[in-house]
């Protein structure tokens, strides 16, 4: 699976978009990106996932550059209970042990 | 509702006395999988199953061992604990690799100390 790069952490105001940016410069061409995030010590919850085009739902988009080297996830309007660490990971959909690697991830902290 | 189900949430066990975590999920998936997450060091998984009676090492294995007698159930076992393995586990379950819905489902952890 390619390795992820993100900032260790980021601020943002409360209502304000919160972009997380996040590098995978060695992607290949069947790996997909996935954001999950984790709020303080619960289990990491699923947000979204992509292949090369956009993709947004109820709770983010994201937005993949045509070269698929980086992306980023968006959430639209940051309320205080998106303070989570957001993880980007990379990995092929039929990667037949189904791990999801996990780095450090980036720690958001949405301020009032 | 969907949903990954740890029991117990909490437990503090001494060196040497087995324990058994349990998972359950809700959703007829085929895959599960254990992870621990420690400070510093992220989530590693320790164990994973394909399907009934399909188990396989992961990241961490040593010192754990699982069984998939049923689809929904996937436990954790610690036969001797040791304090190394206090930690915040997670068991987590998706449909398999490649198939439907990509998206694994957590439950809310297991937070184990060993003294």
């Amino acid at each position: 699976d390619a390795k992820t790069t993100q900032p260790t952490s980021m601020d943002c105001a409360e209502g304000r978009a919160a972009n997380l940016p996040c590098n995978h410069s060695t992607i290949s061409g069947n790996e997909y990106v996935y954001w999950y995030r984790q709020i303080h010590s619960q289990g990491p919850q699923y947000i979204i996932h992509g292949l090369k085009n956009n993709e947004t739902n109820e709770m983010a988009s994201l937005i993949i550059t045509e070269d698929r080297k980086s992306s980023t996830l968006i959430l639209p309007h940051a309320t205080l209970r998106d303070t989570a660490v957001y993880y980007c990971i990379v990995r092929a959909l039929g990667g037949s042990q189904g791990n999801l690697i996990f780095g450090k991830g980036t720690k958001l902290s949405v301020k009032p | 509702e969907a949903q990954v189900t740890q029991n117990p949430r909490y437990l503090i066990t001494v060196t040497g006395k087995k324990l058994t975590v349990t998972c359950s999920q809700n959703m007829n998936h085929e895959y599960m999988s254990w992870y621990r997450q420690d400070p510093g060091l992220g989530l590693r998984q320790i164990y994973y199953s394909m399907n009934v009676e399909v188990t396989d090492k992961g990241d961490v294995p040593e010192g754990y061992k699982v069984s998939r007698k049923e689809k929904r159930n996937f436990p954790l076992i610690l036969e001797s604990p040791s304090p190394n393995q206090t930690s915040l586990y997670f068991c987590a379950s998706k449909q398999f690799p490649g198939q439907g819905r990509a998206e694994a489902f957590f439950g809310q952890g297991t937070r184990l100390t060993v003294v």
